[in-house]
């Protein structure tokens, strides 16, 4: 069974606090993504990665960064947390080849920015 | 620009009967259809993707189809275990990464 991990499953931070989310995937896939979902609004794509150190910006990728030192562990990094940055992360991973292949999801994390 | 149109945005069903979520897209040449199931509290879980219209997949009382424009996920006689919220979603043109519904939340009265 593909496994995808996220290490902390609920924080609670403070505004201007940075905040590391740590996932890690034991499928060996290329790809890996960053999910937040909110109420109403689905989920939307922060960053997703498709090979060590190699990252790119998906739809909302404002007030985030990433890292992705190995291939087994992508990284999300809040720089300074805001309370709009309060929601549900999601971390993925699919295997490379095309977009027609499966992604698979972590656990979430619950992050509330007070 | 792509869209994926989930209803309705919520389903109470009793025990047993039977109905069908919609899943509506538009998006440029179709790469597949993913449903997934997201029970409070925890990430979304796959359960099928679709390539080609006219394509069906069955996972216990879930049954899944496909048109041109469209997905429905089909349940028949559901339990309150199939109680959850049902994500579809569909490739984004030119990306790698999944574009999602905003999910339909099923609940089954016992």
């Amino acid at each position: 069974d593909v496994k995808v991990t996220q290490s902390s499953r609920y924080l609670v931070k403070r505004t201007g606090e940075k905040v590391f989310l740590e996932c890690v995937q034991d499928m060996d896939h290329e790809n890996m993504f960053w999910y937040r979902q909110d109420p109403g609004l689905g989920l939307r794509l922060i960053y997703f990665s498709y090979d060590v150190k190699m990252k790119e910006k998906g739809d909302i990728p404002e007030g985030y960064s990433v890292s992705r030192e190995k291939k087994e562990r992508f990284s999300l990094i809040l720089e300074s947390a805001s309370t709009n940055q309060t929601s549900m992360y999601l971390c993925a991973s699919s295997l490379s080849g095309g977009p027609g292949n499966t992604i698979y999801f972590g656990e979430g994390s619950w992050l509330t920015v007070v | 620009e792509d869209q994926v149109t989930q209803s309705p945005e919520a389903l109470r069903l009793q025990e047993g009967e039977s109905s069908s979520l919609n899943c509506s897209y538009t998006v440029s040449g179709l790469r597949g259809l993913f449903w997934y199931r997201q029970d409070p509290g925890k990430g979304p879980e796959f359960l099928f993707t679709l390539y080609s219209a006219g394509e069906e997949k069955e996972k216990e009382r879930l049954k899944a189809t496909l048109t041109k424009k469209e997905s429905f996920l089909h349940i028949t006689a559901p339990k309150p275990e199939d109680s959850a919220t049902y994500l579809c979603a569909v490739p984004q043109t030119g990306a790698n990464n999944l574009f999602f519904g905003t999910g339909t939340r099923l609940t089954v009265i016992p």
